[in-house]
């Protein structure tokens, strides 16, 4: 069946780096766009990045842009995040979801479906 | 940036109720707007893209409605499993924004 995991979530000293990983499986890793999203403990979902589905444009949430970098490895149908300069407000539990597209009368659309568990990244001292 | 309101932030409700959120844009978003389902601990679960179609296998009482930049999510008996928090989702332009969510809790 169509699945996302993620793993590489952890405790992290502020300042320091992370890679988070996705492993898809189920369904044609290298014709979607995927996405991050996070959510602060007892907070909303935060959009964080998207990369298309041949890997050649990126886009960026102003308050992680320089600091967080998306990827992915077609080969491994693996997507990632790294994570530097880590702040205590980068705390999250952090998900990948996959951009689908389907069609209406009024033309084409996108959504996030599936998404990954999540995984936790603390940032603390 | 595009962004997101949601009203109200949070609803009581019992089973059987009607239930309307809104979600505004802060421009003209058309039609790309997405509602998701998310209950505690779990990821988020699409409902709803392009303002008014339901995803295969969502239960038909789940509709949207909108364009522009005003949207709302009916439920139109509420569930004893429909307890949960809504988001509406932008895919118009990046960034994607998400709104505040809004929390439906049982009466």
């Amino acid at each position: 069946q169509v699945q996302l995991v993620e793993s590489g979530g952890g405790v992290v000293q502020p300042g320091r780096s992370l890679r988070l990983s996705c492993a898809a499986s189920g369904f044609t890793f290298s014709s979607y766009a995927m996405h991050w999203v996070r959510q602060a403990p007892g907070k909303g979902l935060d959009w964080v990045a998207v990369v298309s589905h041949d890997g050649t444009k990126k886009y960026y949430a102003d308050s992680v842009k320089g600091r967080l970098t998306i990827s992915r490895d077609d080969s491994k149908n693996t997507l990632y995040l790294q994570l530097n300069s880590l702040r205590p407000e980068d705390t999250a539990v952090y998900y990948c979801a996959r951009e689908d597209v389907g069609a209406t009368s009024a033309g084409s659309f996108n959504w996030f479906d599936p998404w990954g568990q999540g995984t936790l990244v603390t940032v603390s001292s | 940036d595009i962004q997101m309101t949601q009203s109200p932030s949070s609803l009581s409700a019992s089973v059987g109720d009607r239930v309307t959120i809104t979600c505004r844009a802060s421009q003209s978003i058309n039609s790309y707007l997405n509602w998701y389902q998310q209950k505690p601990g779990k990821a988020p679960k699409v409902l709803i893209y392009a303002a008014s179609s339901l995803l295969s296998g969502v239960p038909s009482r789940f509709s949207g409605s909108g364009s522009g930049t005003d949207f709302t999510l009916t439920i139109s008996s509420l569930q004893p499993e429909d307890f949960a928090t809504y988001y509406c989702l932008q895919t118009y332009t990046t960034p994607i924004t998400f709104g505040p969510g809004t929390k439906v809790d049982i009466k």
